[in-house]
C-alpha cells in the first residue's frame, strides 16, 4: 500500500521569499515521487520527479526537491517565489514493479503576495 | 506535448442519464487512468488500465465503469449519473521508466461534468 500526505493545504508567501511545500509518503517498496503543478482552470504539469539514484532533484522554473528516505519526505522548495508560482501543487507517489498506480496528495495551494 | 485528448470537454446532463467520457492517446502508452478532481480531495483514482481489456478499480469506482478495447482509447461510463458525480475528470497516461521506477503521468485537459 502507498499513501502521500501534503502537510499544508495552503501556503502563503511574499514575492521574492523562499517557498517550502511539504510532502510525506508511505510506501512498501522503492517509490517514484513526483510534484505536479496546476494553474487555475488548467491541466496538470510535471514540475519534477525522483526516479533515479540522485536524491536532490531539480525541476522547471527553479523548483527542486530532496528525497529523504529516512524521513519519508519529498519536500518542494524554491529560493525565491514569483507571482506566477501561485497555483495548486500536488505530490504524487507511485510504486513500480507492478500496476503503477499513482496516488495523489490532497494538494497545497500556494498564494504569493506582492 | 503528449497526445492526449478528452471528449467532451464540457457536459451538462440530468440525473439518471448515462454519460460516457472518452480519452484518446497517440503515445502508445500502456497505462491509462481516470481521475476525478474535487476541491479538498486532490485527484482520486476511479479506474485504471494496464493493457487492452485489462482494467481495475480505483478508490472511488462506485457508479463508474470503464472499457479499453484498443490501446489508444479508454472510456469512462457513468451508467446513471448522480449529482455527486459532478466533477472535473482527468485522463492520464504513463509508461514504466524501468523495472523499479514508474514513469511520469501525462494528463488530458480535463472534462467538466455537471449533473443537474
Amino acid at each position: 500500500a502507498q499513501s502521500v500526505t501534503q502537510l499544508d493545504s495552503h501556503v502563503s508567501v511574499s514575492e521574492g521569499t523562499p517557498v517550502l511545500l511539504r510532502c510525506n509518503y508511505s510506501s512498501s517498496y522503492s517509490p517514484s515521487l513526483f510534484w505536479y503543478v496546476q494553474h487555475p482552470n488548467k491541466g496538470l504539469q510535471l514540475l519534477l520527479k525522483y526516479t533515479s539514484a540522485a536524491t536532490l532533484v531539480k525541476g522547471i522554473n527553479g523548483f527542486e526537491a530532496e528525497f529523504k528516505k529516512s524521513e519519508t519526505s519529498f519536500h518542494l522548495t524554491k529560493p525565491s517565489a514569483h507571482m506566477s508560482d501561485a497555483a495548486e501543487y500536488f505530490c504524487v507517489v507511485s510504486v513500480g514493479g507492478g500496476s503503477y498506480i499513482p496516488t495523489f496528495g490532497r494538494g497545497t495551494s500556494l498564494i504569493v503576495h506582492p | 506535448d503528449a497526445g492526449i485528448t478528452q471528449s467532451p470537454r464540457h457536459k451538462v446532463t440530468e440525473t439518471g442519464t448515462p454519460v460516457t467520457l472518452r480519452c484518446h492517446q497517440t503515445e502508445n502508452h500502456r497505462y491509462m487512468y481516470w481521475y476525478r478532481q474535487d476541491p479538498g480531495h486532490g485527484l482520486r483514482l476511479i479506474h485504471y488500465s494496464y493493457g487492452v481489456k485489462d482494467t481495475d478499480k480505483g478508490e472511488v469506482s462506485d457508479g463508474y465503469s470503464v472499457s479499453r478495447s484498443k490501446t489508444e482509447d479508454f472510456l469512462l461510463t457513468l451508467e446513471s449519473a448522480t449529482s455527486s458525480q459532478t466533477s472535473v475528470y482527468f485522463c492520464a497516461i504513463s509508461e514504466r521508466q524501468d523495472f523499479v521506477f514508474a514513469g511520469e503521468l501525462f494528463f488530458g485537459e480535463g472534462s467538466r461534468l455537471t449533473v443537474l
